[in-house]
């Protein structure tokens, strides 16, 4: 009953270092996507993708890539840290369907720190 | 403009008691679906509640109800009978049905911290 596995759980990286997020989900969803969350500002959507193969870009897409090459797994990657991409970071995925209501299921986050 | 609007920062209210978060937004979608999302202080998003805007009915989840008034774009979480493990940042969410390539994209508020004090 795994659902939304991130890892790791707690990164500390220093100013232009590269790191890579990683998300997976055992429940065959076809939408995933990437949050950061930062104080009173919400959830900010960074990239989502609808399948394999398919990405785009969310309101906060600059200094972060994605790829879906599987229908499980969703990586996040930093190229180069900066210290404003210190945050915690969200995946989500949800089953595509009819209507609106089918709810995104969360991973546990992962809190980044970019020093 | 924000699309998400929750204007409680926080709120308090005592344990047993009903309380109201508030969450208006902003769509000129005919089809959206708003969502409630609780947050505790361990830091996961767990899913609350949905209400569809075609719904005829404010949604119910046991002791959570949403008070869904269409023409005046507000969707407020209703807690009943407070519990301590209440405790928590809530987010109101909206998914719009054009939004640009997909229709899954939820769009948060900043959320409201709520503490339920015994």
């Amino acid at each position: 009953n795994a659902g939304v596995t991130q890892t790791p759980k707690f990164q500390v990286l220093k100013t232009g270092q590269s790191m890579t997020l990683q998300c997976a989900q055992d429940m065959n969803h076809e939408y995933m996507s990437w949050y950061r969350q930062d104080p009173g500002m919400g959830l900010r959507l960074i990239h989502y993708s609808v399948g394999a193969g398919i990405t785009d870009q969310g309101e906060v897409p600059n200094g972060y890539n994605v790829s879906r090459s599987t229908t499980e797994d969703f990586p996040l990657r930093l190229l180069s840290a900066a210290p404003s991409q210190t945050s915690v970071y969200f995946c989500a995925s949800s089953a595509l369907g009819t209507g609106n209501g089918q709810p995104q299921h969360f991973g546990d986050g992962t809190r980044l720190s970019i020093l | 403009a924000q699309k998400i609007t929750q204007t409680q920062p926080g709120m308090f209210v005592q344990e047993k008691e009903a309380v109201t978060l508030d969450c208006t937004y902003d769509t000129s979608d005919p089809s959206y679906g708003l969502f409630w999302y609780k947050q505790p202080s361990s830091g996961e998003m767990i899913f609350l509640i949905y209400q569809g805007s075609y719904d005829q009915q404010n949604a119910t989840e046991g002791r959570y109800s949403l008070n869904f008034q269409k023409a005046r774009k507000s969707a407020n979480l209703v807690i009943s009978a407070s519990q301590l493990g209440d405790s928590a940042m809530y987010f109101c969410a909206m998914r719009e049905a054009s939004s640009g390539g997909s229709n899954y994209k939820l769009t948060f508020g900043k959320g409201t911290l709520l503490t339920v004090n015994p």
